[in-house]
């Protein structure tokens, strides 16, 4: 059973905007940094965001995250067909000493 | 670019020990951390554990008691095993640089493989 919780799944129309929420603790989110990823089916997964808000190189700017208390959040604009797929978030939990992913996310392009 | 590649059975019996190895190229095992993750089908992410280069690890609490990753630098390779398997750890297992500043105040995966599925059955 995960220790972050994210929605089952979002939805928008091309062009518009998502918003995925990660919820978490003290133990998590509260005091570490976190990524997210990109899970497209039949691919290895992608890191879109580090640090909270970092974008390695080749991501596109319309994928952006921030963090606020034990919370996290990843924006994607300008909604394109093939970013259908699910969004994992994750960050270190200094209690369990060990890497822990969101629950995920399904992103669908209506 | 680092790029990682597993390899290992896809079909592993009830009871027994799953064996999977991951190819590092593009550059050297001898820096960093490095990492396995599951993803049973139809289901989220499972973080497995990270080895150090030097050898040192931290296994998902979980899991810890039947895990163990190695790592062989001259081969630039690492390893995981998982014992006594059953039905439950069916999965695409996957193998990734696992970067670890901070104790894990920072902390992110970046590259993954592409991923093996094993399968446990008789």
């Amino acid at each position: 059973q995960s220790v972050l919780t994210e929605p089952p799944s979002v939805s928008a129309a091309p062009g518009q905007k998502v918003t995925i929420s990660c919820s978490g603790s003290s133990s998590n989110i509260g005091n570490n940094y976190v990524s997210w990823y990109q899970d497209l089916p039949g691919t290895a997964p992608t890191l879109l965001i580090y640090d909270n808000n970092k974008r390695p190189s080749g991501i596109p700017d319309r994928f952006s995250g921030s963090k606020s208390g034990t919370s996290a959040t990843l924006d994607i604009t300008g909604l394109q067909t093939g970013d259908e797929a699910d969004y994992y978030c994750g960050t270190w939990d200094s209690s369990l000493s060990a890497y822990v992913f969101g629950t995920g996310t399904k992103v669908t392009v209506l | 670019q680092v790029q990682l590649q597993e390899s290992g059975p896809g079909l592993v019996k009830p009871s027994e020990t799953l064996s999977l190895k991951c190819s590092v190229s593009g550059g050297s095992i001898s820096r960093d951390y490095w990492s396995w993750i599951r993803q049973p089908p139809g289901k989220g992410l499972e973080w497995i554990g990270y080895i150090y280069y030097s050898g040192s690890t931290n296994y998902n609490p979980s899991l810890k008691s039947r895990v163990t990753i190695s790592v062989d630098t001259s081969k630039n390779q690492f390893s995981l095993k998982l014992s006594s398997v059953t039905a439950a750890d069916t999965a695409v297992y996957s193998c990734a640089r696992f970067y670890y500043y901070g104790s894990g105040v920072s902390s992110w995966i970046d590259p993954w493989g592409q991923g093996t599925l094993v399968t446990v059955s008789s």
